[in-house]
């Protein structure tokens, strides 16, 4: 079975500085993967994907998140937060035709 | 275009009462999800129905759960004898495919947050 780890529960960062959010996942094939934002009372909204080809996958909102697969790992990255990023971020799994698992969660907190 | 809806926003019940929580997909969309988002979880896949069909329910706790989709359009997730347990944010998705293919996006909705007292 698939399983995703994302070991940051809460993560504060500044205004205009980078943020890095970890995934880690566990799968025996080649995994789809994704992440997703949550602002508060609404739903979850797709930032990127992967499915194949080039490791390096842009996003919306200027986001983008890297496969490495030596690392089974599928970080998101931001070169520059705004205080409208501040949300709840879900790396997921895909691993049969619809079921996703998803991590717990990282919340992000962006401060002035 | 109108994205995925759910309906009510909010439910509060009695423990031992019935409840149904609505879900509107995207227009043409034929495949539909629902999830569980328990508090400081991720969501946990609950069913998948593809057109009229159930074709996945082994995300369903137990037999108090259950969800219809008639029509292939709108969905219903009910649950019976409602528990303490049962309280969460239920999210519902839908994506476009025919076969629902692991290429797939799932476009989910804002979720109904049930409250059972």
């Amino acid at each position: 079975a698939q399983s995703v780890t994302q070991p940051d529960i809460h993560i504060t960062v500044s205004e205009g500085a980078s943020l890095e959010l970890r995934c880690n996942y566990s799968y025996g094939a080649t995994p789809y993967l994704f992440w997703y934002v949550q602002s508060p009372g609404q739903g979850l909204q797709l930032l990127l994907k992967y499915f194949s080809g080039d490791t390096l996958v842009q996003g919306i909102k200027g986001f983008e998140a890297e496969f490495k697969r030596s690392q089974s790992s599928f970080n998101l990255r931001k070169p520059s937060v705004h205080w409208s990023d501040a949300a709840e971020y879900f790396c997921a799994v895909g691993a049969s035709d619809y079921k996703l698992s998803f991590g717990a969660g990282t919340t992000v907190t962006v401060r002035a | 275009g109108a994205g995925v809806s759910q309906t009510p926003s909010n439910k509060v019940t009695e423990k031992g009462k019935y409840v149904e929580l609505r879900c509107d997909p995207i227009s043409g969309h034929t495949a539909l999800y629902w999830y569980r988002q328990s508090l400081g979880q991720g969501p946990e896949f609950l069913i998948y129905f593809q057109g009229t069909g159930a074709a996945d329910d082994s995300g369903l706790p137990n037999d108090r759960f259950f969800a219809v989709r008639p029509e292939g359009s709108v969905s219903t997730l009910k649950i019976q004898r409602t528990e303490r347990g049962d309280s969460a944010v239920y999210l519902c998705a839908s994506s476009l495919s025919q076969a629902g293919g692991r290429a797939d996006t799932q476009y989910f909705g804002p979720g109904t947050r049930l409250t059972v007292l």
